[in-house]
């Protein structure tokens, strides 16, 4: 199983940002997904989910309206596309596969900046 | 949304220790406990389902115990690989939510 994120990097407060995430090693249409972040000096905070069908999504309160998730199910990818990117949205993020209420893989994770 | 304290936040210990970390639920999440490890520029590691259940590839020295609000993540002898941070995680409501984290350093 490998996880590999990609596309962050530094962008203005009120931009938006489009991170991916490349799934291989395992039947990806077969796992719910999910993106968390950890900020500078914090802990992990869980951000959005997507079921495996693509057709069910979710998202923490603090990224709602801001963020979508996504899936290329022929592509094996996940995607988390941000907009109105604030200061605090400043993070690592990574994607994790779920199963039986866990997340067992992880991503090495991919950095945001929002600075001016 | 259900809340996760973990105590204490931060510990020293030596190689050899037996650690102990818990996790309280501000409500009942049943066995809805998960653990993990996270290292710096790492991907972080789970250790522990279901509260109790060892990660295959886990070494056994890791367990966990606890239901309804209050749970334990044990290490029995800490090596020096497992100086880390460690969250716990519930995934009781489609809200799932982390623990604050609990950092172990090297007395």
């Amino acid at each position: 199983v490998q996880l590999v994120e990609s596309g962050g990097g530094l962008v203005q407060p009120g931009g938006s940002l489009r991170l991916s995430c490349a799934a291989s090693g395992f039947t990806f249409s077969g796992y719910d997904m999910n993106w968390v972040r950890q900020a500078p000096g914090k802990g992990l905070e869980y951000v959005s989910a997507i079921s495996s069908d693509g057709v069910t999504t979710f998202y923490a309160n603090s990224v709602k309206g801001r963020f979508t998730v996504s899936r290329d199910m022929s592509g094996n990818t996940l995607y988390l596309q941000m907009g109105s990117l604030r200061p605090d949205d400043m993070a690592v993020y990574y994607c994790a596969r779920a199963i039986n209420w866990s997340l067992d893989y992880w991503g090495q994770g991919t950095l945001v900046t929002v600075s001016s | 949304d259900i809340q996760l304290t973990q105590s204490p936040s931060s510990l020293s210990a030596s190689v050899g220790d037996r650690v102990t970390i818990t996790c309280r639920a501000s409500q009942s999440i049943a066995t809805f406990l998960n653990w993990y490890q996270h290292k710096p520029g790492k991907a972080p590691k789970l250790l522990i389902y279901a509260a109790s259940s060892l990660q295959s590839g886990v070494p056994s020295r890791f367990s966990g115990s606890g239901s309804g609000t209050d749970f334990t993540l044990t290490i029995s002898s800490l090596q020096p690989e497992d100086f880390a941070s460690y969250y716990c995680q519930q995934s009781h409501t489609i809200q799932w939510t982390f623990g604050q984290g609990t950092k172990v350093e090297i007395k």
